[in-house]
């Protein structure tokens, strides 16, 4: 089956710092990538949808100033989270869809920030 | 897109057939139902989906009641390795840029 990377699979960093997360699919390309959020003993939440060539559409209540997504490629999705608090520690993953059945999401497998 | 509920919780016995409900009572005629399952801390894995048909393949079967309001996930031995969080999800399937939306799924427990 199709391949979905991420970029780093865990990162710490400092209050007030921002930190990129990549995500990449390997083996087919993508026009759309979905970026999901996770925290600790529950469902994933979707942020946001990233489109190539154009802006990310973001869920209600995600602030698009602070979770930057750009897909500036068709295997290339990217997350900034700017200045990042204690809050944004979760998990985050990424889903790119496939080309064969209908529906079906590749994920990947997933990268976990804790800010200081 | 229809929201869905599941048990919070199963257990079952290794070698034994798992059997996870799912309703989606508000499910509309071009929405298709999707099962996903995650391992703990890694990303969610495609299990199988269907429409209106039961459907089979090497990992699961899924069986879809006449009136489409309920499904049920059948994983007929279940091992140690199928322990995770098993999520239905229902979505508009015509395209396959569809996002999906997870409710809080089911925790299957396989015990040896």
């Amino acid at each position: 089956g199709a391949v979905v990377s991420q970029h780093p699979s865990w990162v710490i960093c400092k209050s007030g710092t921002s930190v990129k997360i990549e995500c990449r699919s390997l083996d087919f390309q993508a026009t759309t990538m979905f970026w999901y959020r996770q925290f600790p003993k529950q469902s994933l939440m979707l942020m946001a949808t990233s489109n190539e060539g154009s802006k990310a559409t973001y869920e209600q209540g995600v602030e698009k100033d602070k979770f930057l997504i750009n897909h500036a490629s068709l295997t290339l999705s990217t997350l900034t989270v700017t200045s990042a608090h204690p809050e944004d520690s979760s998990f985050y993953i990424c889903s790119a869809p496939g080309t064969g059945k209908v529906g079906e999401q590749f994920f990947g497998p997933g990268t976990r920030l804790t800010v200081l | 897109d229809a929201k869905t509920t599941q048990p919070p919780s199963m257990d079952c016995a290794e070698g034994r057939a798992a059997n996870l409900p799912c309703n989606h009572s508000t499910i509309s005629g071009n929405e298709y139902v999707y099962w996903y399952r995650q391992i703990h801390s890694q990303g969610p894995q495609y299990i199988i989906h269907g429409l209106k048909n039961n459907e089979t393949n090497e990992m699961a079967s899924l069986i879809i009641t006449e009136d489409r309001k309920s499904s049920t996930l059948i994983l007929p031995h279940a091992t140690l390795r199928d322990t995770a969080v098993y999520y239905c999800i229902v979505s508009k399937g015509s395209s396959n840029t569809g996002k999906l939306i997870f409710g809080q799924g089911t925790t299957l427990q396989v015990k040896p």
